[in-house]
């Protein structure tokens, strides 16, 4: 059975400028979470996406978005880069009705906005 | 605001020894509290987690202890190895809203 899988791995942008992260999940899981993981905040919680529905959110400001296609792969955007939005990306999926969430990681997108 | 704390940030302890991470949380509708490991350039991978109905699980060398009315739980490494260094995050979940502590950075000294 295939991981988690977070593209891409590493990804440099300029600040003011957009970006596009994908994740797909393990085949059968539906349900998607995304983080944001820094030294110094740890894992911040971004949203939560159910059958193409975001069902839970985080504390972010409206720049970071998110969605949920019919496949279950997801996409985060992060618009208008600032210095502070250098981090981790990490998404994270789990099947829906075994209970609670019993998260897979994927190795995450390393984002560097200079 | 954090709603899962953890301590220590980091910790250093010999081989052989036990390692100590607690958390505390605020947020009684948790009720699912994991442990996840995670190595340098990996994903958090999950490691043991806990009911609050039960105060104690024991899983080969890792241990979560519980307490539901002081809100605190604990993972104890036992026989800590130099294999066990890694950065371990206790969490809590609520309907798959998962809330994760800061992190806490292990190294075990040959």
């Amino acid at each position: 059975k295939a991981g988690v899988t977070q593209t891409p791995r590493y990804l440099i942008k300029t600040r003011g400028q957009q970006v596009t992260l994908s994740c797909s999940p393990i085949s059968g899981h539906r349900s998607v979470s995304w983080y944001q993981q820094t030294p110094g905040q740890g894992l911040q919680f971004l949203f939560e996406y159910f059958s193409e529905t975001q069902r839970n959110k985080g504390n972010f400001p409206g720049r970071f978005s998110g969605r949920q296609f019919s496949n279950s792969r997801s996409e985060m955007n992060v618009s208008t880069l600032e210095l502070g939005d250098s981090a981790l990306y990490l998404c994270a999926s789990s099947s829906e009705g075994q209970g609670p969430a019993r998260y897979t990681f994927g190795s995450g997108t390393r984002l560097t906005v200079v | 605001q954090q709603q899962v704390k953890q301590s220590p940030q980091s910790l250093i302890v010999q081989k052989g020894g036990i390692s100590i991470i607690n958390c505390a949380y605020e947020n009684t509708a948790f009720d699912y509290f994991p442990w996840y490991q995670q190595f340098p350039g990996k994903g958090p991978a999950l490691l043991i987690a806990i009911r609050p109905d039960v105060s104690e699980k024991k899983e080969g060398r890792f241990t979560i202890s519980f307490n539901k009315s002081a809100k605190q739980f604990s993972l104890h490494i036992m026989d800590s190895q130099p294999g066990d260094s890694a950065t371990y995050f206790c969490a809590a979940d609520h309907n798959n809203d998962m809330r994760f502590g800061a992190g806490t950075r292990l190294t075990v000294k040959p």
